[in-house]
């Protein structure tokens, strides 16, 4: 079974702190995602990454950053936490260039409150 | 800019009916896959239906099935003999292909089954 694995459900962080949010995908996939989603804007980019140690912004990457330094494992980090980034955040992987199926397959999600 | 739309914030449905859901988008490219994902409340992202662009045929999936409009850059989804189950957000998604597989996400439709 294909499993995308989110560190954590939950999550409460002091404003100011330093925030890892881990994603890991047993798939082999090459593409991984890091979405935040709040009520009535849907799912909004903020990062992405198509393979090692490469990636690119999304729409919304001001205030986070992100390690893929293992095809597995991609992380989310919130360098200075802030109570706007309270959120739901959703890791995804897909298979790379080529594939012709680029289904994409999500973890449980994390739900992050800053206070 | 590649973007998706989904109209109808919320939907109410009568168990056993049918019901569509909008999706618009925009793109300049010419080879491109088209998604609608469903969440349910347990938070899980899992895919309903997919389309390649480069396919005329309509895709369907059981009770699934999709209006694919290349032309008016549409993609409704169409769910017949709604379940309870069928109670979740559901969201149309857009890829361009290529490299990178970057995946954007409409604003949802939260669809409501009512027995």
């Amino acid at each position: 079974d294909v499993k995308v694995t989110q560190s954590s459900r939950y999550l409460v962080k002091r404003t100011g702190e330093k925030v890892f949010l881990e994603c890991v995908q047993d798939m082999d996939h090459e593409n991984m995602f890091w979405y935040r989603q709040d009520p009535g804007l849907g799912l909004r980019l903020i990062y992405f990454s198509y393979d090692v140690k490469m990636k690119e912004k999304g729409d919304i990457p001001e205030g986070y950053s992100v390690s893929r330094e293992k095809k597995e494992r991609f992380s989310l980090i919130l360098e200075s936490a802030s109570t706007n980034q309270t959120s739901m955040y959703l890791c995804a992987s897909s298979q790379g260039q080529g594939s012709g199926y680029t289904e994409a397959f999500f973890g449980q999600g994390t739900r992050l409150t800053v206070v | 800019a590649q973007t998706v739309t989904q109209s109808q914030p919320e939907m109410s449905v009568q168990e056993a009916e049918t019901v569509t859901l909008s999706c618009t988008y925009d793109t300049s490219e010419n080879n491109y896959y088209l998604f609608w994902y469903k969440q349910p409340p347990s938070r899980q992202m899992i895919l309903v239906i997919r389309q390649e662009a480069y396919k005329q045929q309509n895709a369907t999936e059981n009770r699934f099935s999709v209006n694919f409009q290349k032309a008016a850059k549409s993609f409704s989804l169409k769910i017949s003999d709604s379940q309870l189950g069928d109670t979740a957000m559901y969201f149309c998604a857009f890829t361009p292909g290529g490299a990178t597989n970057k995946l954007i996400f409409g604003t949802g439709t939260l669809l409501a089954v009512q027995p």
